[in-house]
C-alpha cells in the first residue's frame, strides 16, 4: 500500500542552521506531496505542496522539490529559527482520496 | 484562506460517558470531512471519513459503534466518542477539503480528550 518514511527525530538544530528532513514515498500513479508543520497542541497547517514531479513547493522560506525518480520531496531551509520547533508532516494524497501521513519529524531549534 | 474549527479544544470525562466533538468549515461546505486521531508523538491516524448526507465510511479497524459520525450540513460534522474508556484518551483532528475536491485539506485545531 501507499506509505511515506521520514527521518527520525528529534532533529535539534542551532539558529540559522540548514535544516533538510528527509521524506520518501511509496505509492501508486504521481501523488500529490505535501508538508504540513504542527505547533504544540495545536492542529495540522498546510506549510507547501507539490502535484507533479519537478515541482518546487514553497512558502516561509521552506522548500521541498518533487522528485520522481528518487520517490523523494525533502524539505529545507536554509537558515532556521526558533519559532519553527515544531513537529513535520510529510504527506501524499493518494488514488483514494486520501491523505498518508510519515510519522513526523520534531525539530527544536535553540538559540 | 479556508478554515476549520473543532469544538471543544479540550474534554475531561469520566469512564463511560460520551462525548461529542464537533467540527466546522467557517468560510467554505465541505461535502467530505475526516476524522483523524494522533497519540502523543505519534502521526495522524485516520479513523472515518464523514459523507453530508450518507453513512461515514470507516478505516479497517475503527469500531464504528463506537465512534459515531454524523455530517449534518456542509459545514458540520460531528464525531462522538461513545462510552469513552482510557484508552480513549487521545487528539482528536477532522480535517476537509474544498467542496468539489481537491487534494489539498485544511485541519482544524484539534480536540484533547482526556477519560479518567
Amino acid at each position: 500500500g501507499d506509505s511515506v518514511t521520514q527521518m527520525e527525530g528529534p532533529v535539534t538544530l542551532s539558529e540559522e542552521a540548514f535544516l533538510t528532513i528527509n521524506c520518501t514515498y511509496t505509492a501508486t500513479g504521481y501523488p500529490s506531496l505535501f508538508w504540513y508543520v504542527q505547533y504544540p497542541g495545536e492542529g495540522l497547517q498546510l506549510l507547501l505542496k507539490a502535484t507533479k514531479a519537478d515541482d518546487k513547493g514553497s512558502n516561509k522560506g521552506f522548500e521541498a522539490t518533487y522528485r520522481k525518480e528518487t520517490t523523494s520531496f525533502h524539505l529545507e531551509k536554509g537558515s532556521v529559527q526558533v519559532s519553527d520547533s515544531a513537529v513535520y508532516f510529510c504527506a501524499l494524497y493518494n488514488q483514494g482520496g486520501k491523505l498518508i501521513f510519515g510519522q513526523g519529524t520534531e525539530l527544536s531549534v535553540k538559540p | 484562506g479556508a478554515v476549520v474549527s473543532q469544538h471543544p479544544s479540550w474534554v475531561i470525562c469520566k469512564s463511560g460517558t460520551s462525548v461529542k466533538i464537533e467540527c466546522r468549515s467557517l468560510d467554505f461546505q465541505a461535502t467530505t470531512m475526516f476524522w483523524y486521531r494522533q497519540f502523543p508523538k505519534q502521526s495522524l491516524m485516520l479513523m472515518a471519513t464523514s459523507n453530508e448526507g450518507s453513512k461515514a465510511t470507516y478505516e479497517q479497524g475503527v469500531e464504528k459503534d463506537k465512534f459515531l459520525i454524523n455530517h449534518a450540513s456542509l459545514t458540520l460534522s460531528t464525531l462522538t466518542v461513545t462510552s469513552a474508556h482510557p484508552e480513549d484518551s487521545s487528539f482528536y483532528i477532522c480535517s476537509a477539503p474544498l467542496a468539489g475536491g481537491g487534494d489539498t485539506q485544511y485541519f482544524g485545531p484539534g480536540t484533547r480528550l482526556t477519560v479518567l
